[in-house]
């Protein structure tokens, strides 16, 4: 079945490191989005990518970082200097990134803080 | 800049009874609109959507929205509610050209037995 795989799916994190979150599809869809989302709060655009080697930042990029040198792999770094990155992680993707377009989510990543 | 509001944070109903989930959009012109549901610890999926033409748009599960240009809303609705249907939802309004989506806050759904 086509559809979007996060891991891990629980992940922790030391202060001062870094962690990678993976988000894959085999939807062969163009557009991928990493969303945030934390308790009574919508989902908030971290980073999105409509087409390979290239990304955008969205609303709340500060302290994340994210490579797409492949269609269907679009990792998520959260580095050191985001300073509150106890939240859910949502990936999404769409099939040319048209505002016309539904999103497809993976059953997202919960990152907390040792 | 577009801006959802959904407000109400958290809606309880009787099984059997109906629902409707209010939802109030800012944007230049129509954008297009979304209504997802996501279950506990999952990710989100698509009930409905509306671009153009019709303004009683039909999902799945039973859900239906009414687009009003006059009120800037997208409310969503169910004749009856079912057990299962528990969870949050969350509206969301993308702009035309930019296609990124902007989400409400959610309403959390409680269904009582």
């Amino acid at each position: 079945d086509g559809g979007i795989t996060q891991s891990p799916k629980y992940l922790f994190r030391k202060e001062g490191q870094n962690v990678t979150l993976s988000c894959e599809q085999n939807l062969n869809h163009d557009a991928m989005y990493w969303y945030r989302q934390d308790p009574g709060q919508g989902l908030r655009l971290i980073y999105y990518s409509q087409i390979v080697n290239d990304f955008q930042k969205g609303d709340i990029a500060e302290g994340y970082s994210v490579s797409r040198e492949k269609k269907e792999s679009f990792p998520l770094t959260v580095t050191s200097a985001q300073k509150n990155p106890t939240a859910f992680y949502l990936c999404a993707s769409s099939r040319t990134g048209a505002g016309d377009e539904k999103l497809f989510f993976g059953s997202g990543t919960q990152l907390s803080v040792l | 800049a577009q801006s959802v509001t959904q407000p109400d944070i958290h809606i309880t109903v009787s099984e059997g009874a109906s629902l409707e989930l209010r939802c109030n959009y800012s944007y230049g012109a129509t954008p297009y609109l979304f209504w997802y549901v996501q279950s506990p610890g999952q990710g989100l999926q698509l009930l409905l959507k509306y671009f153009s033409g019709d303004t009683l748009v039909q999902g799945i599960k039973g859900f239906e929205a009414e687009f009003k240009r006059s009120q800037s809303s997208f409310n969503l609705r169910k004749p009856s509610v079912h057990w299962s249907d528990a969870a949050e939802y969350f509206c969301a309004v993308v702009s035309t050209n930019a296609g990124k989506s902007t989400f409400g806050d959610g309403t959390t759904l409680t269904v009582k037995p």
